[in-house]
């Protein structure tokens, strides 16, 4: 079975500043998606990016780009120009290929509780 | 488009009585799940459906039952609900393909709060 494992339960950073949430996992799997879900405190969770583990190249959206480290099985987060609307948990997430040993769906890690201070 | 929509968004129950919570896509995915958020625990998956009539246990799938009798509809059922199931309820919906692909994602629904007492 897949884990994913982020290791900081709550990090805080002034707004403007750049954060890197950090997230590790474990596969067997060579071909997966990774993700990173942002949720405010409405409780909706919202895509904020997704990579494809065949893509060397690391995905970006806007402020938001990942550090994706196949070898080491590492998936960070940075967001850049941190602002007050990033604050929330934010979930790193893993899914396996169609057909592949296991469950369907995602597997989530634990949270980061991520605080933008004005 | 609705995307996934969840009802009721909030519930209170007495130990041991029963509830069933509706999801429901108009997306066409073939896939949908349940999920359970618990403080300090992230998302972790109850149940799951690969397609009408098919469903299939996830990580922690003991005191549910799930039925998806039609494609757009998923029914995540408490027959004897306990303490222990106060929790927020997520059910979201995808669809797969056997190829590596830029389109897989899950799209969730705005959660329902239960609370059991």
């Amino acid at each position: 079975a897949q884990t994913v494992t982020q290791s900081q339960p709550e990090m805080s950073v002034q707004e403007a500043e750049t954060v890197t949430l950090s997230c590790t996992y474990d596969t067997s799997e060579s071909n997966y998606y990774l993700f990173w879900y942002k949720q405010p405190p409405s409780r909706q969770m919202i895509l904020v990016i997704r990579q494809e583990a065949y893509k060397q190249q690391n995905a970006t959206e806007n402020r938001f780009s990942v550090n994706f480290q196949k070898a080491a099985k590492s998936f960070s987060l940075k967001i850049s120009d941190s602002q007050l609307g990033d604050t929330a948990m934010y979930f790193c997430a893993f899914m396996k290929p169609l057909g592949g040993g296991g469950a369907d769906g995602l597997t989530f890690g634990k949270g980061t509780h991520l605080i933008i201070q004005p | 488009n609705a995307g996934v929509t969840q009802t009721p968004k909030f519930r209170v129950l007495k130990t041991g009585q029963s509830m069933t919570l509706l999801c429901a896509q108009d997306m066409n995915h073939e896939y949908m799940y349940w999920y359970r958020q618990d403080p300090g625990m992230g998302l972790r998956l109850i149940h799951y459906s690969v397609g009408e009539g098919t469903t299939a246990k996830g990580e922690v799938p003991d005191g549910y039952n799930v039925s998806r009798l039609k494609k757009q509809n998923f029914l995540l059922g408490l027959e004897s609900a306990a303490p222990s199931q106060t929790s927020v309820y997520f059910c979201a919906s995808s669809y797969r393909q056997g190829i590596p692909s830029t389109n897989e994602k899950l799209f969730f629904g705005s959660g329902t709060q239960l609370s059991v007492l």
